[in-house]
């Protein structure tokens, strides 16, 4: 059985950092692209990254670049994001997701992230 | 990378049908045949329903249909249930490596 399991959320400050990670297991890790999705309370998705088998190559939207950073240990069946310099708006549930065919087939149940002072 | 467009809400009677628009441009639904559709009930992870446009994972209801013509995609719920009330999300590859998503439609059951 595919099983994502994110943690790493919690209550940060304004300007502070954080890293998420999901652990996987029940498939292959290292066959598929990963990806990181977030959804602020009460609002809807925002894709978030992207990654490939071994984390050579990377994807964020515009607004998002230069401050999260998405990585994978194949080795550990971990994915992780660090998020650095954090705005009260990148408050949000995180999800982790596979990509199965250009679509994600897998999700986690997500690791809220609260950014307030 | 502009956000999809969804209306926000749509609603139908038990066994009737709904339809969802997801309008994108020539940069995403319009080029890419990789437009994809989740199902999120309150407090849930979302569940793929859709891929490649038109395609059912394994376990999906055909129930659920969708199509693409131009930059604009569609879902359509038919024989509508009870269970089928919750947010629905259009997504689509838009090059480079990205994805983007639709804001969502919530669709009621009457």
């Amino acid at each position: 059985e595919v099983q994502l399991v994110e943690s790493g959320g919690g209550l940060v400050q304004p300007g502070g950092s954080l890293r998420l990670s999901c652990a996987a297991s029940g498939f292959t890790f290292s066959d598929y692209w990963m990806h990181w999705v977030r959804q602020a309370p009460g609002k809807g998705l925002e894709w978030v990254s992207r990654t490939n088998f071994d984390g050579r190559i990377t994807a964020y939207p515009d607004s998002l670049k230069g401050r999260f950073t998405i990585s994978r240990d194949n080795a550990k069946n971990t994915l992780n994001l660090q998020m650095n310099s954090l705005r009260a708006e990148d408050t949000a549930v995180y999800f982790c997701a596979r990509e199965g065919v250009s679509s994600l087939d897998y999700w986690g149940q997500g690791t809220l992230v609260s950014v307030s002072s | 990378q502009s956000a999809l467009t969804q209306p926000p809400s749509a609603s139908g009677s038990p066994g009737q049908s709904v339809t969802i628009s997801c309008t994108g441009t020539s940069s995403d639904i319009g080029t890419y045949n990789y437009v994809s559709w989740y199902q999120q009930h309150p407090g849930k992870a979302p569940k793929l329903m859709i891929y490649d446009v038109s395609k059912r994972p394994s376990g999906v209801p055909d129930r659920f249909s969708a199509s693409k013509s131009g930059n604009t995609a569609s879902l359509t719920v038919s024989g509508l249930q009870a269970e089928d009330e919750a947010d629905y999300y259009c997504s689509s590859y838009a090059g480079s490596s990205s994805f983007v998503f639709g804001p969502g439609t919530k669709v009621t059951v009457l």
